[in-house]
């Protein structure tokens, strides 16, 4: 089985241009989750997705910030236009249901760096 | 508000002794808490959870937690450290409802010398 797969692995931008992070969750996985962790602090949640809807964006920083998840499958994560502050590591997790005790699985992330 | 607090950026431990990985938290009523573990260059992975029962939980790699609801702690230890368990350690709460979010703390950076 394949696991949360996210891509790039890597991306280096200047202030003000966009850039966009995609996760592949589990196949069969209906709910999404976004996190970030800046510069060896907490991992943040960001947002959750159950199929192609937004269950829970409390934690998106600010509208320069879009996430999507069309047809239920995959998610991007949109910065536009991104700024120094947002550099970090972007995680995606996924899990077949929402059971709060139910592990996450999580994808190897994105690490941002703005210039 | 829930949180999680993990005091230690680094744990050194020499290889064969034991090691404790510590985490205190905050919630609203009765929590689930979680250790994940992340090696370099890959995703966070699952360790291990406490949901309710026995207060001492095992998990993967021989890895095992303590919860202790006075002091609101959920310490991560193993009898023995191995040099691979070096490793960033995140500690995590999420209140007993569905509706609420899983919040991780700062990570600890564990590294076990031979």
């Amino acid at each position: 089985e394949a696991g949360v797969t996210q891509f790039p692995s890597h991306s280096v931008i200047e202030k003000g241009q966009t850039v966009t992070l995609r996760c592949d969750p589990i196949s069969g996985h209906d709910n999404l989750y976004w996190y970030r962790r800046v510069m060896g602090k907490e991992i943040k949640f960001l947002l959750h997705f159950v199929k192609e809807s937004k269950q829970d964006e409390s934690g998106m920083p600010n509208n320069r910030f879009l996430a999507e998840r069309t047809g239920g499958t995959y998610s991007t994560l949109k910065v536009q236009p991104a700024e120094l502050e947002d550099s970090g590591v972007y995680f995606c997790a996924s899990t077949k249901g929402d059971v709060p005790n139910e592990k996450l699985f999580f994808g190897s992330g994105t690490q941002l760096s703005v210039l | 508000a829930q949180s999680v607090a993990q005091p230690e950026d680094q744990v050194n431990v020499a290889e064969g002794n034991p090691l404790t990985v510590k985490c205190t938290y905050s919630v609203s009523g009765n929590p689930y808490l979680f250790w994940y573990v992340q090696y370099p260059n890959r995703g966070l992975q699952f360790l291990l959870k406490y949901i309710t029962g026995d207060n001492l939980v095992k998990g993967s790699y021989g890895f095992e937690a303590e919860f202790n609801k006075s002091q609101t702690s959920f310490h991560l230890k193993k009898p023995s450290a191995l040099v691979s368990d070096s490793a960033l350690y995140f500690c995590a709460v999420r209140r007993y409802s569905s509706a609420s979010k899983i919040i991780f703390g700062s990570g600890t950076r564990l590294s076990i010398r031979p």
